[in-house]
């Protein structure tokens, strides 16, 4: 059974980058799609993008500027890299699998906190 | 900018109906739009309920079901229960590999 833990620093200072990753486990990382999505306290989920295994990636319109998803197949394990982060970037951070050919996210993390915060 | 509408709270009573809608702003929500549902308790990772419009994932009991009404995409709970009292989200492919979140509805079973 495929399982995601997600991983990184929890305090991010504004200005710098964010930086998480995503280690798969009971399953290869070959052949989905991987997605990382996030959620403001007390708030919504919101879509930040995708990577396909091959190194695809499709990001959310409103973070596009700032984001980068790259994927480490040796590792089995997917990162997330947003630049220029200010306190409206403070939340849970999910990573989410959506099996090949699906339109859909099947398999999450637990999520992982992290606080833009000087 | 597309939004994805859904009611921000709804009740319903112990062992009752409840159908929750997922909407766009602008526009009729359709099977090409690949509706899933998602259940989140406070403090836990979301559950994949139901996908492709009706399809429910591996261990949801057969009390929640999707659906097209109208418009919309909607889920619906048959024989509502205490532990269904979650925030419920719907999410819209909108093709060319990008999602859509709704805003959530939370559900308060009393």
């Amino acid at each position: 059974q495929v399982q995601l833990q997600e991983s990184g620093p929890g305090l991010v200072k504004p200005s710098e980058t964010l930086s998480l990753t995503c280690t798969v486990s009971g399953g290869s990382i070959s052949n989905n799609y991987w997605n990382w999505i996030r959620q403001p306290p007390g708030k919504g989920l919101e879509w930040i993008g995708y990577m396909y295994y091959s190194g695809s990636t499709n990001y959310n319109p409103s973070l596009k500027s700032r984001v980068t998803i790259s994927v480490d197949t040796s590792k089995n394990q997917f990162s997330l890299k947003l630049n220029s982060v200010t306190a409206a970037d403070t939340a849970v951070y999910y990573c989410a699998r959506t099996p090949y050919g699906g339109s859909y996210m099947d398999v999450w993390g637990k999520g992982t906190t992290v606080t833009v915060s000087s | 900018q597309t939004v994805v509408t859904q009611e921000p709270s709804f009740s319903v009573s112990p062992g009752g109906t409840v159908t929750l809608t997922c909407g766009l702003s602008s526009g009729s929500v359709s099977t090409t739009y690949y509706p899933s549902w998602y259940q989140q308790t406070p403090g836990q990772a979301p559950r994949t309920l139901i996908y492709n419009t009706n399809t429910r994932s591996s261990g949801v009991p057969d009390r929640f079901s999707g659906s097209i009404l109208g418009n919309k995409a909607a889920l619906t709970i048959t024989g509502a229960q205490a532990d269904d009292e979650s925030d419920y989200y719907c999410v819209l492919y909108m093709g060319r590999g990008f999602w859509v979140f709704g805003g959530g509805t939370k559900l308060t079973v009393l």
